[in-house]
C-alpha cells in the first residue's frame, strides 16, 4: 500500500459525459501527478501540481482539467468523454517536486467509456 | 517515434537466473531517468532514480546503470524470483516525462 488513495476504483460511463476522479496523496506529500495508461499508448504523464499550483503539464487534452485543493487532495475532471478516453488513470504523489523525488502511485481508477 | 525505447518487448527467464533490460532515449535535455516495476492492473512502483551524473544505482537485487553519453540505461535483475514477473518501465525527464512502452518479464519456476 503506497498511501495514495484514489476513488472510485471503477467508473463506467457513456460518451459525451463528464466524470471526476479523486486522489488523496500520502500524508505530508505536497506534489500530485496524474497519469493515463491505455493499452495502445502506454503510460502518459498528464499534469503535476505542487502545493495547489500547476507545476508541469504533459499530454493533457483540453477536455481534461485538474486542480489541487488546499487540503492537498486533487481531482481530475474529464469532459465530453470519448471511447478513446477509456484507460487506467493513476495519481502519484511525492514529498516536494524535486528531480529525484520518489513518486508513490495510487491503485488507479479504471474508466470505461461506452 | 517514441523518445524512450525499451528492449526486449518481452522476456521469459527461469527462476534464479539473471537478466538485463535495456532503455535507449533521445529525450533532451536530460534531467533524470527512473525505472519502475508495474504488476498488471496496479500502480507502478519506483525502483531507481538517477541523474545524469550517476552511473549506477542499486535497490536490492535491482541495479540500474546509466550512460548519459550514449543515452542508454539498463536494469539488471539478479537471482530472479517469481515475484519479479511484471512490466518494467523506463521514464526519462522531469516535468514533461516520457515513458517507454515497457518490458514484460515472466519468471518461470
Amino acid at each position: 500500500d503506497s498511501g495514495v488513495t484514489q476513488t472510485p476504483k471503477h467508473l463506467i460511463t457513456a460518451t459525451g459525459q463528464r466524470v471526476t476522479l479523486r486522489c488523496s496523496p500520502r500524508s505530508g506529500d505536497l506534489s500530485v501527478y496524474w497519469y493515463q495508461q491505455s493499452l495502445d499508448q502506454g503510460l502518459q504523464f498528464l499534469i503535476q501540481y505542487y502545493n495547489g499550483e500547476e507545476r508541469a503539464k504533459g499530454n493533457i487534452l483540453e477536455r481534461f482539467s485538474a486542480q489541487q485543493f488546499p487540503d492537498l487532495h486533487s481531482e481530475l475532471n474529464l469532459s465530453s468523454l470519448e471511447l478513446g478516453d477509456s484507460a487506467l488513470y493513476f495519481c502519484a504523489s511525492s514529498v516536494v517536486a524535486g528531480a529525484t523525488d520518489t513518486q508513490y502511485f495510487g491503485p488507479g481508477t479504471r474508466l470505461t467509456v461506452l | 517515434k517514441n523518445q524512450v525505447e525499451q528492449s526486449p518487448q518481452s522476456l521469459i527467464i527461469l527462476e534464479g537466473k539473471n537478466c538485463t533490460l535495456q532503455c535507449n532515449y533521445t529525450v533532451s535535455p536530460f534531467s533524470n531517468l527512473r525505472w519502475y516495476k508495474q504488476d498488471t492492473g496496479r500502480g507502478p512502483v519506483s525502483l531507481t532514480i538517477m541523474t545524469f551524473s550517476e552511473n549506477t544505482k542499486s535497490n536490492g537485487r535491482y541495479t540500474a546503470t546509466l550512460d548519459a553519453d550514449t543515452k542508454q540505461s539498463s536494469l539488471h535483475i539478479t537471482a530472479s524470483q517469481l515475484s519479479d514477473s511484471a512490466s518494467y518501465i523506463c521514464v526519462v525527464g522531469r516535468g514533461d516525462m516520457r515513458f517507454g512502452a515497457g518490458t514484460r518479464l515472466t519468471v518461470k519456476p
